[in-house]
């Protein structure tokens, strides 16, 4: 079973739909983060969460938003879908009790098409 | 601004024929560098850490060397099957492990 779990991991929506993406990790870390990767553009931060009790916004949190459910779940939310959202959206873990400098692990992706 | 520029933008190498892929960075006080691997379909993969100038380090058929300035990735005697987008990422300002900037990767093509 993968480490880092990405639910759906194919989506087509609606502009104007509230989507859900969900990851879970069995890594044991610590620490969350949700991507988008664009065409051109690479991969930017949404959001990420140093612990359950801890969001922080990264360069594009604009018109999503976060839940840390618990340790191993994190979630992704697009109130209001529009067709510029449509990506390719990753969820990736680290851990920060290994000391400085840890890498992230990512799960492998769900792609997100609105209509 | 923090930034991370690779080059080239695609490479395309027979097998055998080695070759080296660059990662250049503008940030402050630099924190090190980490390398990915990217497959059609899947996240990236870990690579490497490099923690600091004049560190390397090595995997199969893969050398990673950092500078004050930049990053290479070296590919000896390469085969299909390291066909992939690889990726590098730097810590942006403040230090925040959170605010890892992404280059925006080589597409590597090895040819039997």
């Amino acid at each position: 079973d993968a480490d880092v779990t990405q639910t759906p991991r194919n989506r087509i929506t609606k502009t104007g739909k509230r989507i859900m993406l969900e990851c879970s990790q069995t890594k044991g870390h610590d620490r969350m983060y949700w991507y988008r990767q664009d065409p051109g553009l690479g991969l930017r931060l949404i959001y990420y969460s140093f612990d359950v009790k801890d969001i922080n916004k990264g360069e594009i949190s604009d018109g999503y938003s976060v839940s840390r459910q618990a340790q191993a779940k994190f979630s992704l939310s697009l109130e209001s879908a529009i067709p510029n959202q449509t990506a390719l959206y990753f969820c990736a873990t680290s851990d920060s009790s290994g000391g400085y400098l840890q890498p992230q692990h990512f799960g492998d992706g769900t792609r997100l098409s609105i209509l | 601004e923090d930034q991370v520029t690779q080059s080239p933008e695609a490479l395309r190498l027979q097998e055998g024929e080695s070759s080296s892929l660059n990662c250049s960075y503008t940030v402050s006080g630099l924190r090190g560098l980490f390398w990915y691997r990217q497959d059609p379909g899947k996240g990236p993969e870990f690579l490497f850490t490099l923690y600091s100038a004049g560190e390397e380090k090595e995997k199969e058929r893969l050398k990673a060397t950092l500078t004050k300035k930049e990053s290479f990735l070296h590919i000896t005697a390469p085969k299909p099957e390291d066909s992939a987008t690889y990726l590098c990422a730097v810590p942006g300002h403040g230090g925040s492990q959170g605010n890892l900037i992404f280059g925006k990767g080589t597409k590597l093509s090895v040819k039997p």
